[in-house]
């Protein structure tokens, strides 16, 4: 099973941010986090990962909180295209998907 | 760089048939694993493969198979087809040489309808 919990909607206006939510108050030490996102009908495509700190990429920006049992994806300026499912998952040697939180950013 | 590439895309089969399935990671990505999508279940992990040994295993039956070759290739192999296997199979590659998946590449799917 799943070792996380998300939301399973949001929306977002176009351009503003979008903050997505995912609790894992069971992570252990050494498990990451994961994002992905799948948008309809094409495979998860990889977002971004971390372990304790924050991190940013050109895609996005996680937020892990100090005790690691939660966590925040951060679409800076939200576009349609990135209207999609997100999943947060926490792996050790596999990935398990959840049923993640599907994103739909309005005009 | 090309991206992962499953064969074929579109698929009809008939119960009781078995299919094959076959996936191309990314070059110099050992690890290759398998997923099946369905509107009820969500993603489901099946298998992976590493250096041609299966390394993890989902909960499927026995009737999911996979093999990896040794150009890091993989099949996947479902025998006796019943109805509830109509789904999207996604594979993923991952470059990781430590053994975790990580920042696994998918492909665009085979979707599997059983008939």
């Amino acid at each position: 099973d799943a070792k996380t919990t998300q939301p399973p909607s949001m929306d977002c206006a176009e351009g503003r941010a979008a903050n997505l939510p995912c609790n894992h108050s069971t992570i252990s030490g050494n498990e990451y986090v994961y994002w992905y996102r799948q948008i309809h009908s094409q495979g998860p495509q990889y977002i971004i990962h971390g372990l304790k700190n924050n991190e940013t990429n050109e895609m996005a920006s996680l937020i892990i909180t100090e005790d690691r049992k939660s966590s925040t994806l951060i679409l800076p300026h939200a576009t349609l295209r990135d209207t999609a499912v997100y999943y947060c998952i926490v792996e050790t040697d596999k990935l398990i998907f959840g049923t993640g939180t599907r994103l739909q950013v309005f005009p | 760089k090309a991206g992962v590439t499953q064969t074929p895309r579109y698929l009809i089969k008939t119960r009781g048939q078995q299919v094959t399935l076959s996936c191309s990671p990314i070059s110099g990505h050992r690890s290759v694993s398998w997923y099946q999508q369905t509107p009820g279940q969500g993603l489901q992990f099946l298998f992976e493969y590493f250096s041609e040994t299966q390394r993890n295993k989902g909960n499927f039956p026995g009737r999911f198979s996979g093999r990896q070759f040794s150009n890091s290739r993989s099949e996947m192999n479902v025998s006796t087809l019943e109805l509830g296997d109509s789904a999207l199979y996604l594979c993923a590659s991952n470059p990781s040489v430590r053994g975790m998946n990580t920042e696994a590449f998918f492909g665009q799917g085979t979707r599997l309808t059983v008939v």
